[in-house]
């Protein structure tokens, strides 16, 4: 059983398009981090969010911790190329970060 | 440059063969772990290790062993492979922190195929 869903599970837009994944959960998370990893690559972490109600920016992408910290979600504005790759979201279930659960991922791909 | 190393990149290999891949990294990080990525299930978390002779089960630790000797060495061993062990295995690594996640610093994956 996923302990983390993540939607949608593949989407594919024109470049220029605004986006939204989405990373749910019934259990509540003491953080949650975005990866995004690229064909051939390990993930490479994007943010980390720890507060309820957290929104942080990193250029074109904005992310969003949950009021409950159960969800979070990645928004992506005028996606370009480059954005393309698989999108993981990671929650830490307790303070400490030994137990780790990543979602399924979010296949992006922006077409030029 | 900073980085985890993991060696074969892709292995072949038949059932009951015993193998193993290795895991470096060369940040003094005390914390690793090992992954397995399939379709549609993400990223597994196998074994992961907080320090120097301290490992722990993940969620998915059936078949596989690991040992933490050294701080920077982190190898996965099969004992013996099965097809179901087909997979893509990451190891990561990162510093301990307190509270929050620490960045997990991730290596290349071995594709491993188990026939």
């Amino acid at each position: 059983t996923q302990l983390l869903e993540q939607s949608p599970q593949f989407l594919s837009i024109q470049e220029g398009e605004n986006l939204t994944v989405y990373c749910n959960s019934s259990s509540v998370f003491s953080s949650l981090q975005w990866y995004r990893q690229e064909p051939g690559e390990g993930p490479v972490l994007l943010v980390t969010v720890v507060t309820g109600g957290e929104v942080k920016k990193l250029k074109r992408l904005t992310f969003q911790f949950g009021d409950a910290r159960k969800d979070s979600s990645l928004h992506i504005t005028a996606a370009q190329p480059g954005d393309t790759g698989l999108y993981l979201c990671a929650g830490a279930r307790e303070t400490s970060y030994d137990k780790v659960i990543f979602g399924p991922g979010t296949s992006l791909s922006v077409i030029p | 440059e900073a980085q985890v190393t993991q060696n074969p990149r892709y292995l072949i290999t038949v059932t009951g063969k015993k193998l193993t891949v290795t895991c470096s990294q060369n940040m003094n990080h005390e914390y690793m772990s090992w992954y397995r990525q399939d379709p549609g299930l993400g990223l597994r978390q196998i074994y992961y290790s907080m320090n120097v002779e301290v490992t722990d089960k993940g969620d998915v630790p059936e078949g596989y062993k690991v040992s933490r000797k050294e701080k920077r060495n982190f190898p996965l061993i099969l004992e013996s492979p099965s097809p179901n062990q087909t997979s893509l295995y990451f190891c990561a690594s990162s510093f301990l922190g307190s509270g929050s996640q620490e960045t997990q610093y991730f290596g290349p994956g071995t594709r491993l195929l188990v026939l």
